[in-house]
């Protein structure tokens, strides 16, 4: 099994630029999370799916941020247009759903730097 | 509001000994806590996970304890050697809620 694949694992974009990150998930597990992660604010849920359906984006931070899952095998995160704050990691962790308790799986990370 | 604390400073201690890590949680009610390592550059691994009615769990040389009276975990590693060096991640999990919150973690560095 390879993991959770994430692309790409660095993206350095000018601000304004959209931005586009990609995750493949761990065939089976049907919840994937984005988070991401600064040292100031710590690792930071922006949404999950369940069954390729958005459960919860109560931590996307603005309009700006949108996600999709279209299918299993795929999710994005897009940042139209990126900001300067937006840089951090984001990664993408999946998991089998079920009745709770499964460890997650995470991605490598894709480092983000907006200039 | 909610919050989880570990120990923001990091903790070192000599190869051999027992560390020990604290992870505090409020306004939870955790069905479950998780135990996660994080190494520079690269994502959270998953380590161990304790359900409210457990109150002990070992895992190799890991023990990690849950008291949801004092609203607390202990993350426990002994022997540990260097390799261990990383920083660890507490995630309690409130009944019925999905995604995982998790603390800022705390940096365990371990001296040869």
């Amino acid at each position: 099994d390879a993991g959770v694949i994430q692309s790409p694992r660095h993206e350095v974009t000018e601000m304004g630029q959209e931005v586009t990150l990609r995750c493949k998930p761990i065939s089976g597990h049907n919840s994937l999370f984005w988070y991401r992660q600064t040292m100031m604010r710590g690792l930071e849920l922006l949404i999950y799916f369940n069954n390729n359906v958005p459960i919860d984006d109560s931590g996307m931070p603005e309009d700006r941020f949108s996600a999709k899952m279209p299918n299993a095998s795929f999710s994005t995160l897009k940042i139209q247009p990126s900001e300067p704050r937006d840089s951090a990691v984001y990664f993408c962790a999946t998991s089998r759903a079920g009745q709770g308790g499964d460890g997650y799986t995470f991605g490598s990370g894709t480092r983000l730097t907006v200039v | 509001s909610q919050k989880i604390e570990q120990n923001s400073e990091a903790l070192n201690i000599q190869e051999g000994k027992t560390a020990t890590l604290t992870c505090n949680y409020t306004n939870y009610s955790p069905a479950y806590l998780q135990w996660y390592r994080q190494d520079p550059g690269r994502g959270p691994v998953f380590l161990l996970l304790i359900r409210e009615n457990e109150k002990e769990k070992r895992k190799e040389r890991l023990k990690v304890t849950f008291d949801t009276t004092l609203k607390q975990s202990l993350f426990h590693i002994t022997a540990s050697q260097p390799a261990d060096s990383a920083t660890y991640l507490c995630a309690p999990s409130d009944t019925g809620r999905r995604a995982l919150t998790f603390g800022s973690g705390t940096r365990l560095q371990v001296q040869p």
